[in-house]
């Protein structure tokens, strides 16, 4: 079963919001990545973290990693429409690398 | 970044025949590749994950003898479909890595949509 969990599953958001996807994991994980997909693109890495509590930025995107290693979150500020897709996280939960369900983002004008 | 090529893009062919992607990493030497599945707005599914020169691990559920893959060298691997049926039909992506599944991060083919008829 799936032991990536995300949610929202789908996230309307106004250009100019802030917004913010989760990621939960049955268990503890050693790292935990991120990846968009554009529609009709294929996922594109995002950025990798390992540490408890590691948080990293990449411009409007703030991503973090919970202290217990059993989640972690994306948040984006002041949205646009480029940031449109689904953003999915992965880990490695039981050993086994596995993608989340994936958030998917719409972005209204 | 790292290019990762697939070949075709898009195939469609008739129920019981067999259809083979290629995947290609074009610019570096790929530790690991590995195929995924994805249905329409769902999550990517890891079917098999190969190393050059040994046989593919696959995950529980996928079966063997259905998807071939075969991992000849650093930069190619390749994923028959055997026997293809429509329950087939589906968007596969392969991905590649410098390292370990998992611990590294994967550069993303195209993908290549199969569909059966």
């Amino acid at each position: 079963g799936q032991q990536v969990m995300q949610i929202p599953q789908y996230q309307h958001v106004q250009e100019g919001e802030d917004f913010t996807t989760y990621c939960n994991s049955s268990t503890t994980l050693s790292n935990i990545q991120w990846y968009k997909q554009r529609p009709g693109g294929h996922p594109v890495f995002l950025i990798q973290l390992v540490k408890s509590g590691e948080v990293k930025k990449q411009k409007r995107l703030t991503f973090q990693f919970g202290e217990a290693k059993k989640n972690s979150s994306l948040h984006i500020t002041a949205t646009q429409t480029t940031d449109v897709g689904t953003y999915f996280c992965a880990g490695m939960p039981w050993g086994k690398f596995q993608f989340g369900a994936g958030t998917q983002v719409v972005v209204t004008p | 970044g790292a290019v990762v090529s697939q070949h075709p893009s898009w195939v469609i062919c008739k129920s019981g025949t067999s259809v083979k992607i290629e995947c290609r990493s074009l610019d570096f030497q790929a530790t690991t590749m590995f195929w995924y599945r994805q249905f329409p707005k769902q999550s990517l599914m890891l079917m098999a994950t190969s190393n050059e020169g040994s046989k593919a691990t696959y995950e529980q559920g996928v079966e063997k003898d259905k998807f071939l893959i075969n991992h000849a060298s650093l930069t190619l691997s390749t994923l028959t479909v055997t026997s293809a049926h429509p329950e087939d039909s589906s968007f596969y992506i392969c991905s590649a890595s410098l390292g370990t599944g998992g611990l590294n991060e994967q550069f993303f083919g195209p993908g290549t949509r199969l569909t059966v008829l």
